[in-house]
């Protein structure tokens, strides 16, 4: 079991603004960078979010982050039917000495 | 452009073994720390393990710790997995993934497409 819990599922209709978290501790989210992952069906995750609210070239600006204490948030504005996938966080924990994935949310566009 | 392609995975029988390879490409190497993650059938996401840019540096899982060994080979551009005591718990999809900071943080800028390993008898 991920000591790093999200929601199991999202969903919103196309256009709307969909918000996930990612809730940890202090020895993880709470002293280590967020990063955040989409996973189409069938391919391998991509990265949409790193070091807590910055996006790779080429992610849409559609997409945000933010991290307060031990939580995170990945925002999704204008929700698109490629948007539908899953999404996982992820964090180093410092107490465990490794990394941690969130249990990773589906997004649903209705 | 950086490619990852990982090789190596299929069946295996219970308390079997079994050496993963990720072979990279379109960029420095031995310039970057790797790691391996997989994932379950309908599973999410585990982390398993990272090796530093020269192979002096390593973290495990603690699930993985002892049976599974990660190294690289720099002059051939290339990343290992060593599964020793395999079980059906570890059946599923491996990747290798880049991990663009030097330090163990989750930054993976390029995933390979995975290779699927299966437990059984």
């Amino acid at each position: 079991q991920s000591v790093v819990t999200q929601p199991p599922s999202a969903s919103g209709t196309a256009g709307q603004r969909v918000t996930i978290s990612c809730s940890g501790t202090s020895s993880n989210i709470g002293s280590n960078y967020v990063y955040w992952f989409q996973q189409l069906p069938g391919t391998a995750p991509k990265l949409v979010i790193y070091r807590n609210n910055q996006r790779p070239s080429g992610v849409p600006d559609r997409f945000s982050g933010s991290k307060s204490g031990t939580s995170a948030s990945l925002a999704i504005s204008g929700l698109r039917s490629e948007d539908e996938a899953d999404y996982y966080c992820a964090t180093w924990d410092d107490s465990l000495s490794g990394l941690v994935f969130g249990t990773g949310t589906k997004v649903t566009v209705l | 452009q950086v490619q990852l392609v990982e090789s190596g995975g299929g069946l295996v029988k219970p308390g079997g073994s079994l050496r993963l390879s990720c072979a990279a490409s379109g960029f420095t190497f031995s310039d970057y720390q790797m790691t391996w993650i997989r994932q379950a059938p309908g599973k999410g996401l585990e982390w398993l393990s990272h090796i530093n840019y020269s192979g002096s540096t390593t973290y495990y899982a603690d699930s993985v710790k002892g049976r599974f060994t990660i190294s690289r080979d720099n002059a051939k551009n290339s990343l290992y997995l060593q599964m020793n005591s395999l079980g059906a718990e570890d059946t599923a999809v491996y990747y290798c993934a880049r991990e663009f900071v030097v330090a163990p943080a989750g930054y993976f800028d390029y995933w390979g497409q995975g290779t699927l390993v299966t437990v059984s008898s």
